[in-house]
């Protein structure tokens, strides 16, 4: 059974702080790896998607990178801020997505 | 936000009694999912759809069936709900999978509990 692991599962920072949330998975056969943000009660908002040929993405802040040989997938988030508390949640696969159970983030002022 | 609603956002049932709930999109996307999210387990999929009247089995499909007659409306039925099946359920979307590498775009989900 394909397992998507992330750690740690709570993270709390002060503002501006530079952090790394980690994603890893049993299965090397990837496809893509997808990182999504999720706020209390509402849906999931995509971050970056990975395609099982790149290596990293990059969307302002943020930057994934994908190690398909150490079965790994790390999300970097510079000079974090308050508005980035939030449960990130990493995906593997293509349609059928397997999904871990996400790091939550409290980024304080 | 990608052109996704669910209906109802809540509800409450007792169990043995038959639920709908309805996906609708306006993006005309060919991929349709439908997800559930349940403290300590994560997402996980329950059917998905990849075009009009063609549907597949996810990881947890038992108790479930889904229907697309269109291709904007996805529909998730349980025959007999359960109290198991208390949950939060997320639809999901995606274009195809050579322009968008099938990036999946979701609801904003359906409380369901079951008494």
């Amino acid at each position: 059974k394909q397992e998507v692991t992330q750690i740690p599962a709570a993270l709390s920072v002060p503002e501006g702080e530079n952090l790394v949330l980690n994603c890893s998975f049993t299965d090397s056969a990837i496809y893509n790896l997808q990182w999504f943000r999720q706020d209390p009660g509402k849906g999931l908002t995509s971050l970056l998607l990975i395609q099982s040929s790149q290596r990293e993405q990059t969307s302002g802040r943020l930057n994934a990178s994908l190690d398909k040989s150490s079965g790994r997938s790390t999300l970097y988030i510079a000079a974090s801020q308050p508005g980035d508390s939030a449960t990130y949640l990493c995906a593997k696969g293509f349609q059928k997505l397997v999904f871990g159970t996400g790091t939550r983030l409290l980024v304080s002022p | 936000d990608a052109g996704i609603t669910q209906s109802p956002r809540h509800k409450v049932t007792e169990t043995g009694t038959p639920v709908t709930l309805r996906c609708h999109q306006t993006e005309n996307h060919r991929y349709m999912y439908w997800y559930r999210q349940d403290p300590g387990h994560g997402l996980r999929l329950i059917h998905y759809s990849y075009g009009v009247k063609d549907t597949d089995k996810g990881e947890v499909s038992d108790g479930y069936s889904v229907s697309r007659s269109k291709t904007e409306d996805f529909l998730l039925t349980l025959e007999s709900a359960t109290s198991s099946q208390t949950s939060v359920y997320f639809c999901a979307i995606s274009k195809d999978s050579i322009s968008s590498y099938n990036e999946q775009f979701f609801g904003p989900g359906t409380r369901l509990t079951v008494l």
